[in-house]
């Protein structure tokens, strides 16, 4: 069964750096999302990309954050500058459309920011 | 604003145990309801979903009614198994079914015993 496969699965990195986490959807999805979970907190929504642009994002999406689709398959998060509160599990997930289709999400990676 | 609890864990159980996992929520529409879960070292993956009231959702033996009057949508198994083992997450969206945009509660860990 295809699946989001996300990379790496854990990213040390220290605060004020840049750290771009990668994520290969499944293939014949359209509909692409972060979110993240930090350590003892609720998993939290991020934000939803289709068609190139960015179709929602949620308060937490600051300017620190962007998302690209950088050719056919793979779909990043960047973080410009990192915070110790960035440290969270950051899901990666894909969806065939919006409205029927489940999330399948990736294993996430988990960022550490010293 | 929209949320979901879910009784906190972790919660440990001996095989062929009856299992509850409670959760309710608080939401301005009308939500879709969902349970995720993660097995160790994966993703999220969609166990079962309900999107009105008093659909039964139900999955490898797990089910969920949607309760409207009550807001709730708790989770059981009526004889659960060691690969039961995982995180369960409750998660609603709002908006007609869409899926992209999911309000987790915080996850109960499981633990079944041989």
């Amino acid at each position: 069964e295809p699946e989001v496969t996300q990379t790496p699965s854990h990213q040390v990195t220290q605060m004020g750096q840049e750290v771009i986490l990668r994520c290969v959807p499944i293939s014949n999805h359209l509909y692409f999302y972060w979110y993240r979970q930090i350590l003892g907190q609720k998993v939290e929504f991020l934000v939803s990309f289709y068609n190139n642009e960015i179709s929602e994002k949620s308060e937490i999406f600051d300017d620190q954050f962007s998302v690209e689709r950088p050719d056919g398959s793979n779909f990043t998060l960047k973080i410009r500058s990192t915070k110790l509160e960035d440290s969270a599990m950051y899901f990666c997930a894909s969806s065939r459309d919006r409205f029927n289709s489940p999330l399948h999400f990736g294993n996430g990676t988990r960022l550490t920011v010293t | 604003g929209d949320s979901v609890t879910q009784m906190e864990g972790p919660v440990t159980l001996s095989e062929e145990a009856f299992l509850t996992i409670n959760c309710t929520y608080t939401a301005t529409g009308y939500p879709s309801l969902f349970w995720y879960v993660q097995y160790p070292g994966e993703g999220l993956q969609l166990l079962l979903k309900a999107t009105k009231a008093d659909d039964k959702g139900s999955n490898k033996g797990f089910e969920a009614t949607y309760r409207k009057e009550t807001t709730s949508f708790h989770l059981e198994k009526g004889s659960v198994q060691v690969s039961d083992s995982a995180v369960y997450f409750c998660a609603l969206s709002i908006g007609g079914g869409s899926n992209y945009k999911l309000t987790f509660g915080k996850g109960t860990l499981l633990t079944v015993n041989p």
